[in-house]
């Protein structure tokens, strides 16, 4: 049973507008989630993360929120860029050094 | 950027054929993973390395074995690759010591016929 989800496999946004993509998890041990950027070919790239401490961390354009009690995290991109266009995959772990459990992703399509 | 270089980059290999696949970093750091990327799974750990000679399995550890006899490098291999395992591989390191935060490789896309 996969223990990270994010229930949309794909996301269509117009240039300008707010991408939203959320991530749903089970396990209460996950104190830590991260977001990553994946464009064809290359390796994910870290974009941003969070604290099960903290309900919100903002960078730039990139708003990570956390609901624990939901067991539910969203990212907001705004305003959305084409080159925004990529797959992300939301990510968790429950210490330090620990493995990273992945959800399956959401393609991000952001059209001009 | 991270200093992690994969090799090869891409393999196309037979059934019953043993496969190995390097990772290779230059700055020394001591946690590194392989994991395997598939169309609706995300990535998925198969093997971790927290110092030389110290390597544990992942979620899908069936199959493949480790080696990590030098700091930079962690290998990975196919005992004797299966289609199934026809997939994108990414290893990791943590960048800045004991953190959350992993930093992957380029990837080695493999196709076992």
């Amino acid at each position: 049973d996969q223990q990270v989800k994010q229930n949309s496999p794909s996301l269509s946004v117009q240039e300008g507008r707010i991408s939203i993509l959320n991530c749903d998890y089970t396990n209460s041990m996950f104190d830590y989630f991260l977001w990553y950027k994946k464009y064809p070919a290359e390796g994910p790239t870290f974009l941003i993360s969070i604290s099960s401490i903290k309900d919100k961390n903002e960078d730039g354009r990139f708003t990570v929120f956390l609901n624990k009690s939901a067991k539910h995290l969203s990212l907001h991109i705004v305003p959305s860029q084409p080159g925004d266009s990529a797959v992300y995959f939301c990510a968790a772990s429950a210490w330090a050094g620990n493995m990273l459990t992945f959800g399956g992703g959401t393609r991000l399509m952001v059209k001009p | 950027d991270a200093g992690i270089t994969q090799s090869p980059r891409h393999k196309v290999t037979e059934t019953g054929t043993p496969v190995t696949l390097r990772c290779h970093q230059t700055e020394n750091h001591r946690y590194m993973y392989w994991y395997r990327q598939d169309p609706g799974h995300g990535l998925r750990l198969i093997h971790y390395s927290y110092g030389v000679k110290d390597t544990d399995k992942g979620e899908v550890s069936d199959g493949y074995s480790v080696s990590r006899s030098k700091t930079e490098d962690f290998l990975l291999t196919l005992e004797s690759a299966t289609s199934s395992q026809t997939s994108v591989y990414f290893c990791a390191i943590n960048y800045r010591g004991l953190s959350y935060e992993q930093y992957f490789g380029p990837g080695t896309r493999l196709t076992v016929t």
